[in-house]
Formats: structure tokens, sequence, C-alpha cells
């Protein structure tokens, strides 16, 4: 069964700091990789997906994501936050393009001036 | 266009009722997805429907929930007898059977059982 870890709860960023949430997952095989933003009273909403080939993927409202196989790894970057970008963020995997997913359990960020 | 929504945004009831909750995919989706949002438990599968095929159902936490799809358009997911730990926001979701992959949230009802 897959499982994701997200071993940050809640992080706290000066505006126009660089941010890096963390993403570790469990699957035997290669997996279909989310990250969903959900701002307050909001839904759900993807920022970045992976599948295959460049490990590096960008996503919207400037974020970034890397893929690391041999450390089961899929961490969500920021280089500039804006105060915006405070919300809780869900990073997440699937077996497959159309399966359920399986979500971590968030991690809050905070952005102060 | 449209995107995934659901009725009603908020729904408060006396344990022991049932409820039921309304989802409307994206015109043309041919997968649904329940999920449920709870603090304890964060996010968490509960059915899914692709096509005509038969339900996964490995999600539901009791023989309480029960979900439907009529049409292969609106799903209504009930919940009969509730209890106070079926409070949560539940969460609808569809998508395409296409490389894109990506499920389109809905804003989610809050359910509260009092």
């Amino acid at each position: 069964a897959q499982s994701v870890t997200q071993p940050d709860i809640h992080i706290t960023v000066s505006e126009g700091a660089s941010l890096e949430l963390r993403c570790n997952y469990s699957y035997g095989a290669t997996p279909y990789l989310f990250w969903y933003v959900q701002s307050p009273g909001q839904g759900l909403q993807l920022l970045l997906k992976y599948f295959s080939g460049d490990t590096l993927v960008q996503g919207i409202k400037g974020f970034e994501a890397e893929f690391k196989r041999s450390q089961s790894s899929f961490n969500l970057r920021k280089p500039s936050v804006h105060w915006s970008d405070a919300a809780e963020y869900f990073c997440a995997v699937a077996a497959s393009g159309n399966t359920p997913l399986v979500f971590g359990k968030g991690t809050r960020l905070s952005v102060i001036a | 266009g449209a995107g995934v929504s659901q009725s009603p945004s908020n729904k408060v009831t006396e344990k022991g009722k049932d409820v039921e909750l309304r989802c409307d995919p994206i015109s043309g989706h041919t997968a649904l997805y329940w999920y449920r949002q709870s603090l304890g438990q964060g996010l968490e599968f509960l059915i899914y429907f692709q096509g005509n095929s038969a339900p996964d159902k490995s999600g539901l936490p009791s023989d309480r929930f029960s979900a439907e799809r009529t049409g292969g358009s609106v799903s209504t997911l009930t919940i009969q007898r509730t209890q106070q730990e079926d409070s949560a926001v539940y969460l609808c979701a569809s998508t395409q059977t296409s490389a894109a992959y990506e499920q389109y949230f809905g804003p989610g009802t809050r359910l509260t059982v009092t």
C-alpha cells in the first residue's frame, strides 16, 4: 500500500524567503506524485504533478518539485515566498493516473512580514 | 467552464439521522472520487467511480456509508444513522480518463453531527 509522510506539520517563513516542503512516499513502483494547495475556506488546487521524465517539474504560482527516487522524496520548493502563499500544502501519491490519491497529513505554511 | 460543485455547502444534523451529500462533476469527466477531510484523520479516500465499472468502495469506513452515481454524472454520498465521528468535510473530485490525470476538487460539504 502507498503512504505519504510530510514531516513538518507547520512551517513559518518570512516573505521573500525561500521555501522547501518535504514529502516522502512509500510505494513499490514508480508512483504518480502530486502537490495540492488548500487555502482557508477553499478547495484543493493542484500545484504540480510528476509521472515520468524530467525529475524537476514546474508548477503554477512559481512552485517546483524534484522527484528523487533514491530518497523516495518529492519536495516542493519556491525561491521567494509571497504572503498569499500562506495555506495548507498536501503531497499525494497514486498507483496510476486515475486511481485514488493517498494524501500526506499536510503542512501548514505561515508567512510573516 | 464550470468546476465540480457540491451541495449543500454546510449540513448540520442530529446523531442518528441520515444525510445525503451531492456532487456534480465536471461535464465529460468519467471518473469521480469521494474523500473525507477531518482533523484527526487528514484526507481519506472513500469511494471511486470509473465509467460503468463497479465502484471501488475500499475506503468506506462502515456499511453506514454508501454512494451511487447516476447516468455517469451526478453522485450522491449517503450516510445512514450518522455518528459524531462522521463530522468532517466531504470532498468530491472528478477527472478525465486521459494523460492529464488531474483530479479537480469541489469546495466540499462540511458535515456537523450534533
